[in-house]
């Protein structure tokens, strides 16, 4: 069965830090990965999706940044954590890469990032 | 840009009571998707529906998707605390990605 694992759980960070938030998928090759983030327990904000290794596609202009440098790990990075960064991350899976991005998506359990 | 609305935005009950969720837009999905999470935790796909008036059940959870695949309901029926959690909807089409309503939020007392 396929499985996505995110670390870390919770994340404090102080304002101008870097961040690397890994995230890799189980049993499945080729999935479409996405990062998304979430405001006070409510509606998911898309911020970045890859359909391929190399191909990531931004939703959203901010000083994050996304990586896939292999099938199954998905990165989130930044070089220097605002305040506003502060939330819960979530990484998802969906589909096989190539098909359509709105695919039913299974997520990760996400990272609670707080930004001191 | 495509919107989901969800209402109500919060829902408090008791152990027992039914109660229906909506997810509404102005636009056309090609399939809407049911989602709930749990605090701290990822959201769970709960049901995909793909046709216009369709009807799904899962166990005491009924899902249906309008004529006009614009608008989708959830009845839970004899809710029970293991149900609380938000609720959230997605609707896809075409080349896009996923829209995502804000949620209902769901608090089933004892």
């Amino acid at each position: 069965s396929q499985t996505i694992h995110q670390w870390p759980a919770t994340l404090v960070q102080p304002v101008g830090s870097p961040l690397s938030l890994e995230c890799t998928v189980e049993g499945t090759s080729n999935p479409n990965l996405y990062w998304y983030r979430q405001a006070a327990g409510r509606g998911l904000q898309l911020l970045f999706y890859s359909v391929g290794i190399g191909q990531i596609s931004s939703e959203v202009p901010q000083n994050l940044s996304a990586s896939r440098p292999q099938d199954r790990q998905f990165i989130l990075s930044s070089k220097k954590l605002l305040l506003s960064d502060s939330g819960f991350y979530l990484c998802a899976w969906s589909g096989i890469a190539g098909t359509a991005v709105n695919q039913p998506q299974h997520f990760g359990d996400g990272t609670r990032l707080s930004i001191l | 840009t495509q919107l989901l609305e969800q209402s109500p935005q919060f829902l408090s009950i008791q152990e027992g009571e039914n109660l229906t969720v909506y997810c509404n837009s102005s636009s056309v999905f090609s399939s809407l998707q049911w989602y709930r999470q749990e605090p701290g935790e990822g959201p769970v796909l709960l049901v995909t529906v793909v046709t216009g008036g369709e009807v799904k059940k899962l166990k005491r959870l009924t899902f249906q998707f309008g004529d006009a695949r614009k608008d989708s309901s959830l009845h839970i029926t004899a809710a029970q605390p293991g149900d609380t959690g938000l609720y959230l909807c997605a609707g896809g089409s075409g080349y896009s990605t996923l829209t995502f309503g804000k949620g209902t939020m769901l608090l089933v007392s004892p």
